[in-house]
């Protein structure tokens, strides 16, 4: 069954410390792929996105994600993390099957301490 | 640049009662999709709209419809209002042929049904 998995509900990390958020998808081609940010009582801003070329692919806020086809994972990393990265992180797919239907994951809340 | 406006931004209704929530997308996007989010969920696509025509539909109640207007925007109609559609409900909205196929989200109205 087509399916978008964020295996980490919950993360925490510590101000300055490295992040990588885990993104895995079941499709049988490559759909789009994107990452949203949302904070508490906020919208869903999009931070990244691939439809294609290269793998790795920067978005804002400093976030990056890259993409590995064999893995079938779009996880998305940050170097040095500040406290108001604090939100929480939804993968998104878009199947490629002529139906512009996008499907979230279930989302990883981040904390970032002091 | 223009975003995705949503109104009302917070909408209280009691049991029973019909809601309307307006989407207005960004100039020149035909597309517009409605999701619900729930407390702690992840967005749950409801219906789309393409050139004013339904394109998909999700999980959407029978107790729900939506239609988009000549200019574009949309409306999302509930009735008989129960508990558990307190939620949030975003409106998104794409040009189609875009590459990536990003769709771009409002802020979302939050209906609180009491």
């Amino acid at each position: 069954a087509q399916s978008v998995t964020q295996p980490d509900i919950h993360i925490t990390v510590s101000e300055g410390a490295s992040l990588e958020l885990r993104c895995n998808y079941s499709y049988g081609a490559t759909p789009y792929l994107f990452w949203y940010v949302q904070s508490p009582g906020q919208g869903l801003q999009l931070l990244l996105k691939y439809f294609s070329g290269d793998t790795l692919v920067q978005g804002i806020k400093g976030f990056e994600a890259e993409f590995k086809r064999s893995q079938s994972s779009f996880n998305l990393r940050k170097p040095s993390v500040h406290w108001s990265d604090a939100a929480e992180y939804f993968c998104a797919v878009l199947p490629i099957s002529g139906t512009y239907k996008y499907i979230f994951g279930t989302g990883t809340r981040l904390k970032v301490l002091a | 640049a223009a975003g995705v406006i949503q109104s009302p931004r917070h909408l209280i209704k009691e049991k029973r009662e019909t809601a309307t929530l307006k989407c207005y997308p960004i100039p020149r996007h035909d597309t517009v999709y409605w999701y619900q989010q729930g407390p702690g969920q992840d967005p749950q696509f409801l219906i789309s709209f393409y050139e004013k025509m339904q394109s998909d539909k999700g999980s959407i109640p029978d107790r729900f419809s939506a239609q988009q207007f000549s200019d574009y925007h949309s409306e999302l109609n509930m009735s008989s209002l129960e508990l558990g559609d307190s939620a949030l409900y975003f409106c998104a909205s794409r040009e189609t042929g875009e590459p990536g196929n990003t769709i771009y989200f409002g802020e979302g109205s939050w209906l609180t049904v009491v």
